[in-house]
Formats: structure tokens, sequence, C-alpha cells
């Protein structure tokens, strides 16, 4: 198994661009989860999905901010336009059944807005 | 809102040593918490977990106690060795509340030779 799988590691760029970050979940996984790191605030949740369907997007920051899961294996987090506080390391993770065993996470897009 | 909050955010401890790092939540209705390590550049990796009717788990050289008296969680590293230097997040579960996992703020745990 591979894992899930981000892609990419690293972005940069400038303020006002659009910016999509992917995700492939581990095969199987019916959850899946886009998180942001920040040193200020940590683990948030954006949003998660549930057999590709949003469940709770209650912590997508703004309008900028969407999120698509147009199949099992495909996600996306978009960012139209990119601020310079967007900058932060964005996670996917997915689950199996109610996560009982917790999350699995990706390696994450360390993005930079410039 | 809900919170799950760490005390300490840097523990130093000597290689050899036990390590205990704590955690407080706030949600009272949670019924399951997990113990994340996260190495520098990765992902957040499972440790171990703990269901609400448990006050004790135990795992290959870690352990997670449980009071829900007081709630808190705290994770005890046994023998820790220089590969254990990371952050250590404890995350909840609320129930009720789906599939979503609520983390702490994480503290640095640091091996010293």
């Amino acid at each position: 198994d591979a894992g899930v799988i981000q892609s990419p590691r690293h972005e940069v760029t400038e303020m006002g661009q659009e910016v999509t970050l992917r995700c492939k979940p581990i095969s199987g996984h019916d959850y899946l989860f886009w998180y942001r790191q920040t040193m200020m605030r940590g683990l948030e949740l954006l949003i998660y999905f549930n057999n590709n369907v949003p469940i709770d997007d209650s912590g997508m920051p703004e309008d900028r901010f969407s999120a698509k899961m147009p199949n099992a294996s495909f996600s996306t987090l978009k960012i139209q336009p990119s601020e310079p506080r967007d900058s932060a390391v964005y996670f996917c993770a997915s689950s199996q059944g109610t996560g009982r065993r917790g999350y699995t996470f990706g390696s994450g897009t360390r993005l930079t807005v410039v | 809102g809900e919170s799950v909050g760490l005390h300490l955010p840097t523990l130093s401890v000597q290689e050899g040593d036990n390590s205990i790092i704590n955690c407080a939540y706030s949600n009272s209705a949670s019924d399951y918490f997990i113990w994340y390590k996260q190495e520098s550049g990765k992902g957040p990796q499972f440790i171990i977990d703990i269901r609400s009717n448990m006050d004790k788990r135990q795992g290959q050289r870690v352990t997670v106690l449980l009071n829900k008296t007081v709630k808190h969680l705290s994770l005890q590293i046994a023998a820790t060795q220089p590969g254990d230097s990371a952050v250590y997040f404890c995350a909840e579960n609320g129930a009720g509340g789906g599939n979503k996992l609520t983390f702490g703020t994480g503290t640095q745990l640091k091996v010293e030779l």
C-alpha cells in the first residue's frame, strides 16, 4: 500500500494566483479529510468527505477555498485567489469506516504564498 | 468551542529515560482518543488509541492513560530513544461527532544523548 499520496510536496506561488492541491487516498478508505497546519493554529480540519460527498466544510476559512472529490481515488483543494496568510502545510488524510483506528495522513503540501 | 490542549509545549529527556506527555481535553462527550507522532517534514503518524470505557492501554514501549474525571490524557514512552524525537499530538473524537478528530496543539519531545 502506497499510503495517502499528496502532490505537490512544495508549492510557491504569488499572491492572487490559483493553487490546486491534490490527494489520492488509500484504496478502500471511504473518508477523506483536508487539514491545514500552522505554528499558530496547529492542525485545523478544513473539510471532510464520506463516500465522495462533503460532510462538513465548516472549517473552510472562506469562499476562496473549495474542495472536490470527483471519485473515490482523488480529491483536490483549491485556493483562488491565494493570499500570503494561506501559507501553511496542507495535509490530506483518509480512513476506513468510522476511523476508529485514526486517520492515515499524507506527507503534506507545503504552500508558500509570496 | 470544544478544544484539546497540551500542558507543555517542549519536553526534553535523556536517552533511556521514560517520557510522559500530557493532554487536557474539554469535551466530556468525547469517547475516543488518539496519540499521533509527527516527525519533521512528515505527516502525523498513528501511535496508539484508547476508548473512553478504558483507562489504560499499552502498546510497544508506549502506554496511554485516560482520566475521564479530570479530562486528562497522557502518553508514556518507555526507554526513550533518539528516534522518538518528534512532535506529539493528542486528538479526540467526540461522541456523535461523526468521524472528526480535533487535535491538540502538540508537544515537542527532544531526546538528549
